[in-house]
């Protein structure tokens, strides 16, 4: 069982509110994904971090901003939430290790911004 | 990356295999193939992976054809719970490649 924890499951939030939606994991994994998901869409990849104090931009763009300074915690947060914000975060983490092939996935955060 | 074509949709019933196809004409020789589900807006969940081989696991089998152009995912008995939708990628996976592009997938429906 994939040992990474999300929260808060779900947030309902009001427009230019701040928010941080944890991610965390207890498996040592050096690397850590966040991706968006719209209800019905596809996953797109928001941020990524292969280490600590590593973090980059994926392949949608994202007014999200990530953090690393712990091997095992890798938060997003939104500075101003927007109705656009609105969908769901999904947070993944695989072993650096070569060979390695699995990302692990957390339960995801339905984020809404009324 | 080399890009996947998958069906949108596919019907099985429930005890019958399940054969999900997809196409990655231009995939490279250092390229895996990954399968991954996602059951109702869950966290997806790591299938199999093959590069050359025909591979099985405890859920599936991954069938490569020999010019890898192609590629079945087989779930032998299928069961309501497989509802789901299955994404086949194909990827490098290593060092700062160790990232995935999910599709649209292909939404598998199994019925009674």
């Amino acid at each position: 069982e994939a040992d990474i924890y999300q929260t808060p499951r779900y947030l309902v939030i009001g427009t230019g509110k701040k928010i941080t939606l944890e991610c965390s994991q207890t498996m040592g994994h050096d690397k850590m994904y966040w991706y968006q998901q719209d209800p019905g869409m596809e996953l797109h990849l928001i941020h990524y971090s292969y280490g600590v104090n590593s973090t980059e931009k994926g392949d949608l763009s994202s007014e999200s901003t990530v953090s690393r300074i712990r091997t095992e915690h890798f938060p997003l947060t939104l500075e101003s939430a927007r109705p656009s914000h609105t969908s769901q975060y999904l947070c993944a983490s695989m072993a650096g290790t070569s060979g390695n092939h699995e990302q692990y996935f957390g339960p995801g955060t339905r984020l809404t911004v009324t | 990356d080399a890009k996947t074509t998958q069906p949108p949709s596919m019907d099985c019933a429930e005890g019958r295999a399940a054969n999900l196809p997809c196409n990655h004409s231009t995939i490279s020789g250092n390229e895996y193939v990954y399968w991954y589900r996602q059951i109702h807006s869950q966290g997806p969940q790591y299938i199999i992976h093959g590069l050359k081989n025909n591979e099985t696991n405890e859920m599936a089998s991954l069938i490569i054809t020999e010019d890898r152009k192609s590629s079945t995912l087989i779930l032998p008995h299928a069961t309501l719970r497989d509802t789901a939708v299955y994404y086949c990628i194909v990827r490098v996976m290593s060092g700062t490649a160790s990232k995935l592009t999910f599709g649209t997938g292909t939404r598998l429906q199994v019925t009674l």
